[in-house]
Parts: C-alpha cells; structure tokens; sequence
C-alpha cells in the first residue's frame, strides 16, 4: 500500500462547484502540504500543516481552503471551482528536521482535476 | 519571479552515457537541494539531496553537485539506464525550518538504447 495516499485520482466538474481532494499518509510525518503542478510551472505550494492545529497560506494559496482532520488526513477544497484550477494536485509529507537537517518531502500520486 | 530554474525543457542522452541536468537558482536564502523524480501518473520520487555545507553528495549511480558562488546545482547520473526516463524536477527550501520547496519546471530526460 501506498504510503501517501490522495483519493479520487481523477475528478471531472463543472464551474462552480465544491470540490474536495482527500490525502491520508501512514508515515507517521508531522508535516503535510499540498501542491498543484501546470504545464510549463513545476509544483507550487498551496498550502501546508505542521499539526493538526496548524494551517499556513503557500504561495497560491487563494481560492483553496484546507482541513486538517488528524495527523494522518489532510484535505484541500475548491469552495467554487473555476476553469483555471484544473492542474495536477499533489499532497506531500514529511518529518519534522531532525537536529536542524532538514527531510525530504514524499509525495501521493496526484489527483488530475479538470474543470468545465 | 522564478527562483529555480532548470533551463533545459528536455535531454536526450544514449544507454550507458553519463546524463547531467542542471539547475539555477537566484535566492540565497536556499540552503537545502533536492532532486525529485517524475513518472507518468506518479507522485515525484526523492531522489537525492544536499545540504548548503557539503559541495557534493552520491548515492550510488547519482552524485549532486553544489555550486554556491555560481547559484547551480546539477546531477550526475552514471551510467545511464533506460528506467532513468522520467521528468527530474529540481527543489530548494530555505532556512527556518518551514521546508516550503520551491521546485524548478522540470527536465525530461531520455535515455535512448
């Protein structure tokens, strides 16, 4: 089993819709993040947790809104997709740095959304 | 304002031959690199990383290289396999301890028979 897990792979919707993407980790990492990745742009930081009780703005950050239910889940919402959000999605985890090193981020398989 | 950069959208390089992708960046606040790669309808994969201190690090067949003063990195992949084809994004964060990655636009590397 995969150890980032991010459900549906693929979503279709139309304009105005709510959408929301799910990621749930077995790792064991303190620290989540989302990303979405556009042709031409690599990946961009939407948004990113450290805790459950910890939410920071990335740098695209408007438009997204996110949940942290527990360590393990992390979910990021479209509260009113637009066509410019369809892109690739990515959630990531990672431990938090040990003796100041810093760790590398894991990531799911992506969910491809694409909006009408 | 791209502070990664990987300038080359594509690479072709023959079995067995050394492959070599670059990577600039602009912010000196970057104090930890990372190589990630891509396969179709996958998650990027870590691949190695290095921290400002060290100039260079290996891990079997792949070696990155840090060059501070130039603001470059690259990667070494010898020798080169055909299961290397995949997309190698380039990834840097800075000090403070948020580890928000800011990755380049990737590099398509082809290893040709």
């Amino acid at each position: 089993d995969a150890d980032v897990t991010q459900t549906p792979r693929n979503r279709i919707t139309k304009t105005g819709k709510r959408i929301m993407l799910e990621c749930s980790q077995t790792k064991g990492h303190d620290r989540m993040y989302w990303y979405r990745q556009d042709p031409g742009l690599g990946l961009r930081l939407i948004y990113y947790s450290f805790d459950v009780k910890d939410i920071n703005k990335g740098e695209i950050s408007d438009g997204y809104s996110v949940s942290r239910q527990a360590q393990a889940k992390f979910s990021l919402s479209l509260e009113s997709a637009i066509p410019n959000q369809t892109a690739l999605y990515f959630c990531a985890t990672s431990d938090s740095p040990g003796q100041g090193l810093n760790q590398p981020q894991h990531f799911g398989d992506g969910t491809r959304l694409s909006i009408l | 304002d791209q502070q990664v950069k990987q300038n080359s959208p594509s690479l072709s390089v023959q079995e067995g031959r050394i492959s070599i992708l670059n990577c600039d960046y602009t912010n000196s606040m970057f104090d930890y690199f990372l190589w990630y790669k891509k396969y179709p309808a996958e998650g990027p994969t870590f691949l190695i990383s290095i921290s400002s201190i060290k100039d260079k690090n290996e891990d079997g067949r792949f070696t990155v290289f840090l060059n501070k003063s130039a603001k470059h990195l690259s990667l070494h992949i010898v020798p080169s396999q055909p299961g290397d084809s995949a997309v190698y994004f380039c990834a840097a964060s800075a000090r403070g301890g948020a580890q928000k990655l800011v990755f380049g636009q990737g590099t398509r590397l082809t290893i040709n028979p």
